[in-house]
């Protein structure tokens, strides 16, 4: 089945560290790819995406690039800042070959990025 | 710009109890899709409507339905609550299923 393995958090870094979050994936047809960001006590919010292999995805200083060689799809950023703090999703969507998806989205469990001053 | 309005944004309720959560689209949204995200979990996909049918089902209990009514807003009802169904709910809307969707800000759950 489609699944999305993120790496293990918490992740606390410094202001302006460089960030990394692995994402990888598995899927049963042709996969877009999403990270998703989630504040305390809010809903989810569209951070960036990639729906082809090589494609770019990147917003507000945030990159991740959909590798499909190595099925991953890392987001960065260079220098992340106290706002940054939050949760991060990496999600999947699947279409079949005839063009279909379902819509649906496969989560990965979420990293917790919190920052310092 | 509209957004996805969920609501009511918390919601108590005791166990064995029944619960019914909103979900209004975007305007012009014709895809509607449910997610249950337990604590410190990852969102999990319950269940999703295009044109008011049942368009794909994913872990949703025989406790739970949904639907989705004429004018696209969709409603899911919850049956015989158990603790286990504290989460927060989240509906998201899309035109059609191969675009991208929002989500809303979710329903608090606690059931006690």
């Amino acid at each position: 089945g489609d699944s999305v393995t993120q790496m293990e958090g918490p992740v606390t870094l410094s202001e302006e560290a460089f960030l990394t979050i692995n994402c990888t994936y598995t899927a049963t047809g042709y996969p877009s790819l999403f990270w998703y960001v989630q504040y305390p006590g809010e809903g989810l919010q569209l951070l960036l995406k990639a729906t082809k292999a090589d494609d770019k995805g990147s917003n507000k200083g945030f990159e991740a690039t959909y590798r499909k060689e190595t099925t991953s799809f890392h987001l960065e950023k260079g220098s992340v800042q106290v706002s940054d703090s939050a949760v991060y999703f990496c999600a999947l969507r699947v279409t079949n070959a005839g063009g279909t998806s379902y819509g649906k989205l496969t989560f990965g469990q979420g990293t917790i990025l919190t920052v310092h001053p | 710009a509209a957004g996805v309005i969920q609501s009511p944004r918390h919601l108590i309720k005791e166990k064995r109890e029944t619960a019914t959560l909103k979900c209004y689209p975007i305007p012009r949204h014709d895809t509607v899709y449910w997610y249950q995200q337990g604590p410190g979990q990852d969102p999990q996909f319950l269940i999703s409507f295009y044109e008011k049918m049942q368009s794909d089902k994913g872990s949703i209990p025989d406790r739970f339905s949904a639907q989705q009514f004429s004018d696209y807003h969709s409603e899911l009802n919850m049956s015989s609550l158990e603790l286990g169904d504290s989460a927060l709910y989240f509906c998201a809307s899309s035109l059609t299923a191969n675009y991208g969707y929002t989500f809303g800000s979710g329903t608090r759950l606690t059931v006690v």
